[in-house]
């Protein structure tokens, strides 16, 4: 079966812009998590949406927000671009968040 | 707020050997995970360990789970050089709390 499909690959955008990026889950994944991932500060959990509710958040400003679809595909948006908002975007989808994830190959994002 | 803290943070061995890396944590938690990551791209899920179960078996992957101590360690044996990449603990909160928390992540070399 597909694996969880985030589009696009590779994104460059300038500072104050705006990025949406996607992501397909597994088919019958109803969760779909997103992590930051830098050198500097690692991986981190963004927030979490089951059945196109927002579940559980991490701890990033407002500039960061999410959605979920009613075929559970999820979106993140980034507005207001700063330098370090470059990093490797992944998304992870589960069943239903307990029996481990499944990563994407995540959407490397350049702020210039 | 609880994270996994992986030990040592790069390793470099022959082809054939052993690997071990370790893992530690602060809080409760309902299951530890271990991924794989190769060159930047999406992590792949090797193996979860619930917190009531003290070893599991996937493979060449060995896993070990101390609760009173609050670690872990993960051994490949017999590695290969397709087992070069970077290898993360990850741990899930009890309470339905959705969220892995991510150590920084153990680069293993192995030298063919």
């Amino acid at each position: 079966k597909a694996g969880v499909t985030q589009t696009p690959r590779y994104l460059i955008k300038t500072r104050g812009q705006q990025v949406t990026l996607s992501c397909s889950p597994i088919s019958g994944h109803r969760s779909v998590s997103w992590y930051q991932q830098t050198p500097g500060q690692g991986l981190q959990f963004l927030f979490e949406y089951f059945s196109e509710t927002q579940r559980n958040k991490g701890n990033f400003p407002g500039r960061f927000s999410g959605r979920q679809f009613s075929n559970s595909r999820s979106e993140m948006n980034v507005s207001t671009l700063e330098l370090g908002d470059s990093a490797l975007y992944l998304c992870a989808s589960s069943p239903d968040g307990n029996y481990g994830y499944t990563f994407g190959s995540g959407t490397r994002l350049t702020v210039v | 707020s609880q994270q996994g803290e992986e030990d040592p943070q790069a390793l470099s061995i022959q082809e054939g050997e052993n690997a071990t890396m370790n893992c530690s944590y602060k809080t409760s938690i309902n299951n530890l995970q271990w991924y794989r990551q190769n060159s930047g791209r999406g992590l792949v899920h090797l193996i979860l360990i619930r917190s009531n179960e003290r070893e599991k078996h996937s493979g060449r992957l060995r896993v070990t789970l101390d609760t009173s101590k609050k670690s872990s360690s993960l051994l490949i044996t017999a590695s290969r050089a397709a087992d070069t990449a970077s290898y993360f603990c990850a741990t899930d909160k009890s309470n339905g709390n959705n969220r892995l928390a991510f150590g920084k992540g153990n680069q293993v070399v192995v030298i063919p």
